[in-house]
């Protein structure tokens, strides 16, 4: 079964904040994605990374870093949170181990800056 | 840019009601084509994949794909009240070892009981 955990369901954090949003997959694949989703506006990338310490921009990279230190875990940093950031935040990995070859996501972090 | 359009909706369809959702996309060379189903505040779930032009069933689901018209669909047959989502498609694009998927920004499907 595939499987990505996020690190938290819910987060609030206050404006000028960093805020770490960390990913964990068990489908040893090298490539794991970022989005963010809002109302509106659908599915944006933020960043991919196809293997560790190797990352390349999305469509909305600005405001947003990211490190890949080990094969499983991928992490998205803001490092100083605005209220235009609060989303929902999607990490994704590729797997060929499920029904199908494709991306398949965590349980999303909804993010909400004061 | 490649691009993946879909009607935002909402669509209804009453309970027992075939709903039928469609998607074009510009990347001519695209090979594998997906269906996510996702329920309000939580993330996307796959349910349906097609690579080849013509129908793919499974159970209530059938995703059909015309490459030559650039179409995808997914036709929901009796309709049930927990399959109101809303529905992405994705496509794969073309590009050496691309991992990466465009999305469609999905259509909201509401079934009337």
């Amino acid at each position: 079964d595939v499987k990505v955990t996020q690190s938290s369901r819910y987060l609030v954090k206050r404006t000028g904040e960093k805020v770490f949003l960390e990913c964990v997959q068990d489908m040893d694949h090298e490539n794991m994605f970022w989005y963010r989703q809002d109302p509106g506006l659908g599915l944006r990338l933020i960043y991919f990374s196809y293997d560790v310490k190797m990352k390349e921009k999305g469509d909305i990279p600005e405001g947003y870093s990211v490190s890949r230190e080990k094969k499983e875990r991928f992490s998205l940093i803001l490092e100083s949170a605005s209220t235009n950031q609060t989303s929902m935040y999607l990490c994704a990995t590729w797997t060929s181990l499920g029904f199908a070859d494709t991306q398949y996501f965590g349980p999303g972090t909804r993010l909400t800056v004061l | 840019q490649k691009e993946v359009e879909q009607n935002s909706g909402p669509l209804s369809v009453p309970e027992g009601a075939i709903a039928s959702l469609n998607c074009t996309y510009s990347d001519r060379g695209s090979q594998s084509f997906f269906w996510y189903r996702q329920y309000s505040g939580k993330s996307p779930e796959l349910i349906m994949s097609i690579y080849s032009n013509g129908d793919k069933e499974d159970g209530r689901f059938t995703a059909q794909l015309n490459k030559a018209s650039q179409y995808v669909s997914l036709l929901i047959r009796d309709s049930q009240p927990s399959d109101s989502a809303t529905y992405l498609c994705a496509v794969n694009p073309s590009g050496a070892g691309s991992y990466q998927l465009t999305f469609g920004k999905g259509t909201k499907l509401s079934v009337i009981p």
